[in-house]
């Protein structure tokens, strides 16, 4: 399996601009997970999926963020409009529902907000 | 509240030393505990998990962790660093219910000197 596939990695978008980043977890994996990495904030959890429905979205800054997972092989994340303060690095990870595993994560977009 | 805390954010150790990061947890019942690392621009790859039995747990690159439950700490160690471990390292606990959801700790540097 190639493993958890995001893209774009690098993504420049002008403040009040939409940005969407997109994720494949892997084939067979029932949870989908988005993080966000700041300096400030760490890494933290925005939103994850079970089966396509999402079950969590606490994380989720601002309703300028939304996120779907139409199907059990793709993932997006949407923020409208962007700002500055959202330029970090977005995390995908998945994992399967069996019992004592772990999240596998994706290489991340960084994304940057002018 | 579960929370992870790593105590140094920044560890230098010469190449050949032994190396011990940090980590405690606070958490309500039995902890699901990772150790992640990260290197430059790259996604969170998993060291060494633990979801129960022995506290002593091996995982990939040489790194072992141990599990103290009186003291709520897993600490990452391996006896010999080499240069490519330079990276960041990220302990972390899992949610209850067993979702796969992580709390991550502040992640600790390590630079390693030649």
């Amino acid at each position: 399996d190639a493993g958890v596939i995001q893209s774009p990695r690098h993504e420049v978008t002008e403040m009040g601009q939409e940005v969407t980043l997109r994720c494949k977890p892997i084939s067979g994996h029932d949870y989908l997970f988005w993080y966000r990495q700041t300096m400030m904030r760490g890494l933290e959890l925005l939103i994850y999926f079970n089966n396509n429905v999402p079950i969590d979205d606490s994380g989720m800054p601002e309703d300028r963020f939304s996120a779907k997972m139409p199907n059990a092989s793709f993932s997006t994340l949407k923020i409208q409009p962007s700002e500055p303060r959202d330029s970090a690095v977005y995390f995908c990870a998945s994992r399967n529902a069996g019992k004592n595993t772990e999240a596998f994560f994706g290489q991340g977009t960084r994304l940057t907000v002018v | 509240a579960q929370s992870v805390t790593q105590p140094d954010i920044h560890i230098t150790v010469s190449e050949g030393a032994s190396l011990e990061l940090r980590c405690n947890y606070s958490y309500g019942a039995t902890p699901y505990l990772f150790w992640y690392v990260q290197s430059p621009g790259q996604g969170l790859q998993l060291l060494l998990k633990y979801f129960s039995g022995d506290t002593l747990v091996q995982g990939i690159k040489g790194f072992e962790a141990e599990f103290k439950r009186s003291q709520s700490s897993f600490n990452l160690r391996k006896p010999s660093v080499h240069w490519s471990d330079a990276a960041e390292y990220f302990c972390a606990v899992g949610a209850k219910g067993n979702t796969g959801k992580l709390i991550f700790g502040q992640g600790t540097t390590l630079q390693v000197k030649p």
